[in-house]
């Protein structure tokens, strides 16, 4: 089951620089995409999230865009911080089953100071 | 800030044997859920909860497996009878639960690592 896809599983990006973690799902009916970032021996916690029917969410640092047409979003980190360095996962809802968050398998960031 | 907490950290059991992990979601939350991660593999939905009662369950949640609110403050998940395979991180999450057809931020606890020997 390969519905959200990270194909990078690790990025190395430099301090004050921007990160691009990217992602692509299979379904069609995915309503909410969602990151969480997730560091060593805690849970996953909650970044960003944007609907299907918008192409861009801005939180501070973090931007969400999404492209519909090519089943595609990304996280973009600006200005990236060492404290940045975890893993991301991509993830999504379905319309029809928002309780069951279907996640990526996750990128690895690592901010080099 | 009020989070999820689980407990205990780590559960080392043997085969065959009954486990019990335990959560405490945040207090003013109404829905709650788990998921597992296998090492090195993606985290996975098993179960959400909400009014007393399984609201949506994966495949993977067969008959070994159950949930329970036995208070106003945890929310257990037993395995009946452990099996190598379940040997994963477990997390339990919870969240607010809003108006139909919106979706609704799920806050992770910190996992409780099972080790099935």
């Amino acid at each position: 089951d390969q519905q959200v896809k990270q194909n990078s599983p690790s990025l190395s990006v430099q301090e004050g620089r921007i990160s691009i973690l990217n992602c692509d799902y299979t379904n069609s009916m995915f309503d909410y995409f969602l990151w969480y970032k997730k560091y060593p021996a805690e849970g996953p916690t909650f970044l960003i999230s944007i609907s299907s029917i918008k192409d861009k969410n801005e939180d501070g640092r973090f931007t969400v865009f999404l492209n519909k047409s090519a089943k595609h979003l990304s996280l973009h980190i600006v200005p990236s911080q060492p404290g940045d360095s975890a893993v991301y996962f991509c993830a999504a809802n379905l319309k029809t089953s928002y309780d069951k968050v279907i996640f990526g398998p996750g990128t690895s960031l690592s901010v080099i100071p | 800030e009020p989070e999820v907490t689980q407990t205990p950290s780590h559960q080392v059991t043997q085969m065959g044997q009954e486990v019990i992990l335990r959560c405490v979601p945040i207090s003013n939350h109404l829905y709650f859920y788990w998921y597992r991660q296998i090492l090195g593999q993606k985290v996975e939905f098993l179960v959400s909860f909400y009014n007393n009662e399984i609201s949506e369950k994966s495949e993977i949640f067969d008959d070994q497996f159950s949930v329970e609110r036995p208070d106003g403050s945890n929310f257990t998940l037993k395995i009946r009878s452990t099996k190598l395979e379940d040997s994963a991180m477990y997390f339990c999450a919870s969240s607010r639960g809003l108006l139909a057809g919106l979706t609704d931020t799920q806050y992770f606890g910190p996992g409780t690592r099972l080790t099935v020997l």
